[in-house]
């Protein structure tokens, strides 16, 4: 149980243009989905948390505008990210969360990569 | 602020066994996590502590001490297949995941 697809698996897009990355839990209901941008070599960075039917929370130095976040249901949430660059050439997973206590179930990850 | 300490990286030999510190400073504690992540892959879930003691699961192990801010991930009968990167999350008051940088494991035969 507890499975998390993200689609697509791997995007290459051209500068300028915007990209929609989709995260689904598949057999549970998400409360919360969490968008994390992780570098080469480096650690999970936490973009935003996400709660169904509601605006997401940015952490700081995360454009809202540049990064849009839909979170619709309690099985889908949506990253855009919007006019991209290539230095948002990152890998983006998304994580979701039945509760408060509950372990993060990750998806397998998108690799975006900008042009 | 709050902050998670461990490792960068560790070098160990198959078949021995490893220890992975963990030192936390976090507004509030609600659980400790650890997972796996093999390079260019998501993150595995593979325990989490909330009291004081040690978690056993297999070859894989957690222990947690609240007073002391201190958790380690002790792994034995090392596989080749257990070199990744594991990282350390402590849960704080506000529930949100606070991430340590992650220990780049090596196993060499």
């Amino acid at each position: 149980g507890a499975v998390v697809s993200q689609h697509p698996s791997r995007v290459i897009c051209k500068s300028g243009t915007s990209v929609k990355i989709e995260c689904r839990s598949l057999d549970f209901q998400a409360t919360t989905m969490f968008w994390y941008r992780q570098f080469p070599k480096q650690s999970l960075m936490l973009m935003a948390t996400s709660n169904e039917g509601s605006k997401a929370t940015y952490e700081q130095g995360v454009e809202k505008d540049k990064f849009l976040i839909n979170h619709a249901s309690l099985t889908l949430s949506t990253l855009t990210v919007t006019s991209a660059h290539p230095e948002d050439s990152s890998f983006y997973i998304c994580s979701a969360r039945t509760g408060g206590l509950e372990e993060q179930y990750f998806g397998p990850g998108t690799r975006l990569t900008v042009t | 602020g709050q902050n998670i300490d461990q490792p960068t990286e560790m070098t160990a030999t198959e078949g021995a066994i490893v220890q992975i510190n963990c030192t936390y400073q976090t507004s509030g504690f609600n659980g400790l996590f650890w997972y796996q992540q093999h390079a260019g892959e998501a993150p595995t879930f593979l325990s989490y502590n909330v009291l004081d003691g040690l978690e056993e699961k297999g070859r894989f192990s957690s222990f947690l001490s609240r007073s002391k801010g201190y958790s380690y991930l002790l792994l034995k009968e090392l596989q080749m297949k257990d070199s990744a990167s594991y990282l350390c999350a402590v849960m704080d008051s506000n529930y949100q995941l606070i991430w340590g940088a992650g220990t780049k494991l090596i196993i060499k035969p």
